[in-house]
């Protein structure tokens, strides 16, 4: 069965300073690896994601992720946090041949000005 | 486009009342999805549909029902709500392509507040 973790519920950090959220997956085959985030009280939004090739993804708003195969991880980075970047994000995976993605159970950020 | 529209946006019902939450898309997308979200439970999938015409059970099944007679629409009906389901509902969508499905950006409606008493 594949499952997502991610170990930390809140993340605090200052404006300006680098900003890490981490999410460990675990699947059977070849995964898929995306972020999302969510702003209060609406949908999910898409980040990036990883399919294949290049480890270091860039997505939206200045977010990246690197995928580390032998750690099994797939932590979401961005070189200097903004205040509105202060959201609940969700790391999500899958594997080739299912139809169902698997959420974790998300990581608040909260960045101070 | 309007995206991933869900409708209604707030409902209260009474333990054993019967509702039909409402998810809807413009984009032709093939896969469709509903999760709830739950505090510290993260996004769980209940159903979802690879076309229409199919549909298959999630993670989170029990006590709903879904159907896919068009492309556009996915409807999730609760027969006999509970208090446990309490929730907040996500419908989602996607381009299915030749690619593998779940290689696609999923796309999220609004969300369905859900509250049973």
């Amino acid at each position: 069965a594949q499952s997502v973790a991610q170990p930390e519920d809140q993340v605090n950090v200052a404006e300006g300073n680098p900003l890490t959220v981490k999410c460990t997956y675990s699947v059977s085959g070849n995964p898929y690896l995306f972020w999302y985030v969510q702003y209060p009280n609406r949908g999910l939004q898409f980040l990036l994601k990883y399919i294949t090739g290049d480890n270091l993804v860039k997505g939206s708003y200045g977010f990246e992720a690197e995928f580390n195969k032998s750690q099994t991880s797939f932590h979401l980075k961005k070189p200097s946090a903004l205040v509105s970047d202060s959201a609940l994000y969700f790391c999500a995976v899958s594997d080739t041949g299912r139809r169902a993605l698997t959420f974790g159970s998300g990581t608040r950020l909260q960045v101070q000005p | 486009n309007a995206g991933v529209t869900q409708t209604p946006k707030f409902q209260v019902l009474k333990t054993g009342q019967s509702m039909t939450l409402q998810c809807a898309q413009d984009m032709n997308h093939e896969y469709m999805s509903w999760y709830r979200q739950d505090p510290g439970m993260g996004l769980r999938l209940i159903h979802y549909s690879v076309g229409a015409g199919i549909t298959d059970q999630g993670e989170v099944p029990n006590g709903y029902n879904v159907s896919r007679s068009t492309t556009e629409d996915f409807p999730l009906r609760l027969l006999s709500a509970a208090p446990s389901q309490t929730s907040v509902y996500f419908c989602a969508s996607s381009y299915s392509g030749v690619r593998d499905i779940l290689q696609e950006t999923q796309y999220f409606g609004p969300g369905t507040r859900l509250l049973v008493l």
